[in-house]
């Protein structure tokens, strides 16, 4: 079974606050996506990563950044939280193929005050 | 632009009942249509997956259909259980891109 993984899984911010979020996946998988999900939008892609040290923006990159230093790690950085990005944040993974073939983690819910 | 469009936006059945959810979409070209569902608190797990050629797939107690022509996909959910209760989310493939519903959140009462 794939198993996608998020570090936490509440998070509250003050307004300025740097954020990490973390994403680990067991499946040797290349692609990694970063995703936010907000009541009544769909899924809006923030960032993908193909390989270690790659990345690509998504569809609302700004206000964030990413980093993947390992395969199996894929990292989202609020550098200044703001409250409009209070947010549920879903990390997924796929093989670089099947990009479209996506496993979710449970996600994040920060809160951003 | 790509859109999915999906209706109702929530719904309230009592347990052993039916339901039918309704995904439209402009999504060009297509490739493919997948359900998920999203339990609370969870990430989205994939329900069923159509291509052009499929009208009828079945997963158990759900079902969904799919119209190229008219761009309409339905998921139908057959004597609905507890366990029903979560969003239902379509995701439309073009070559590229996913595109993905706001969802149709279901409860389910007893």
């Amino acid at each position: 079974d794939v198993k996608v993984t998020q570090s936490s899984r509440y998070l509250v911010k003050r307004t300025g606050e740097k954020v990490f979020l973390e994403c680990v996946q067991d499946m040797d998988h290349e692609n990694m996506f970063w995703y936010r999900q907000d009541p009544g939008l769909g899924l809006r892609l923030i960032y993908f990563s193909y390989d270690v040290k790659m990345k690509e923006k998504g569809d609302i990159p700004e206000g964030y950044s990413v980093s993947r230093e390992k395969k199996e790690r894929f990292s989202l950085i609020l550098e200044s939280a703001s409250t409009n990005q209070t947010s549920m944040y879903l990390c997924a993974s796929s093989l670089l193929t099947a990009w479209y073939e996506q496993y979710f983690g449970p996600g994040t819910r920060l809160t951003v005050t | 632009k790509n859109q999915v469009e999906q209706s109702p936006q929530s719904l309230i059945i009592l347990e052993g009942k039916n339901c039918t959810l309704q995904c439209n979409y402009t999504v060009s070209p297509f490739s493919n249509l997948r359900w998920y569902k999203q339990d609370t608190g969870r990430g989205p797990v994939s329900l069923t997956i159509m291509t052009f050629s499929e009208n009828t797939k079945s997963n158990g107690r759900y079902t969904a259909t799919l119209d190229a022509d008219t761009k309409q996909s339905s998921l139908h959910i057959t004597a609905s259980q507890l366990s029903d209760s979560a969003s239902y989310i379509c995701v439309v493939r073009n070559d590229y891109k996913l595109s993905f519903g706001a969802g149709t959140t279901v409860t389910v009462r007893a």
